[in-house]
């Protein structure tokens, strides 16, 4: 049973460039979750799909956005890359429909902006 | 104040020897709790979700106090292998968002 996958590992980019970052969710999990975590902090949530649309957003701008796929694996992307944007992007699979919210998280892609 | 808050850490402890966490939460509408582990550059990992009752895992216990929004992990007869960042999780009254805590990070020294 194949867990939470996310790709790529690693991402350099420069700022003012967009980036894609690609996550399968845990099999038998319909939602999915995208967290922003900065080094020293835990992870800030930035949106939850379910069913292929947006259900909730934290305090991220528009420049983060998401989409997912009828498989139920999810894309964020990334518009205007600030240095700030530099962190471990974690995705996190969860099956609430079976009565609870625990997440599990990928291996999540670590990206650099320059 | 924050929603999740944690002990600043680190915490430095001898093999052996017993550890507890606290964390304590703002909104007294959140309903899940849990407590993760992350390895250093690793993602992290679920060590144990908190009920009212509490529960044990091994070594491990965890607790829950509604009335002060406290919850605490301790960790009994503590290995090397346990050093690590441990996260406090609670969900927001949305229940789709979790609010994380930013973690205690653990040493075990021989």
């Amino acid at each position: 049973d194949a867990g939470v996958t996310q790709s790529p590992t690693h991402l350099i980019k420069t700022r003012g460039q967009q980036v894609t970052l690609r996550c399968s969710p845990k099999s038998g999990h319909d939602t999915v979750s995208w967290y922003q975590q900065a080094l020293g902090q835990g992870p800030q949530f930035i949106f939850q799909y379910y069913e292929e649309e947006e259900r909730q957003r934290g305090n991220f701008p528009d420049r983060f956005s998401g989409h997912q796929f009828p498989n139920y694996s999810s894309e964020l992307n990334v518009n205007a890359l600030l240095l700030g944007d530099s962190a471990l992007y974690l995705c996190a699979s969860s099956a609430p429909r079976e009565g609870t919210d625990t997440q599990y998280f990928g291996p999540g892609t670590r990206l650099t902006v320059l | 104040r924050k929603e999740v808050e944690q002990d600043p850490g680190p915490f430095n402890v001898p093999e052996g020897a017993t550890v507890a966490f606290n964390c304590t939460y703002s909104n007294s509408a959140s309903q899940s709790f849990f407590w993760y582990r992350q390895d250093c550059r690793k993602e992290p990992k679920l060590l144990m979700s908190v009920y009212s009752s509490g529960n044990e895992d091994g070594r491990f216990t965890a607790q829950l106090n509604r009335a002060s929004q406290y919850i605490s992990l301790l960790i009994r007869d503590s290995k090397l292998s346990d050093s690590a960042t441990y996260l406090c999780v609670v969900n927001s009254d949305s229940n789709y968002q979790l609010i994380w805590g930013a973690g205690t990070k653990l040493i075990i020294k021989p």
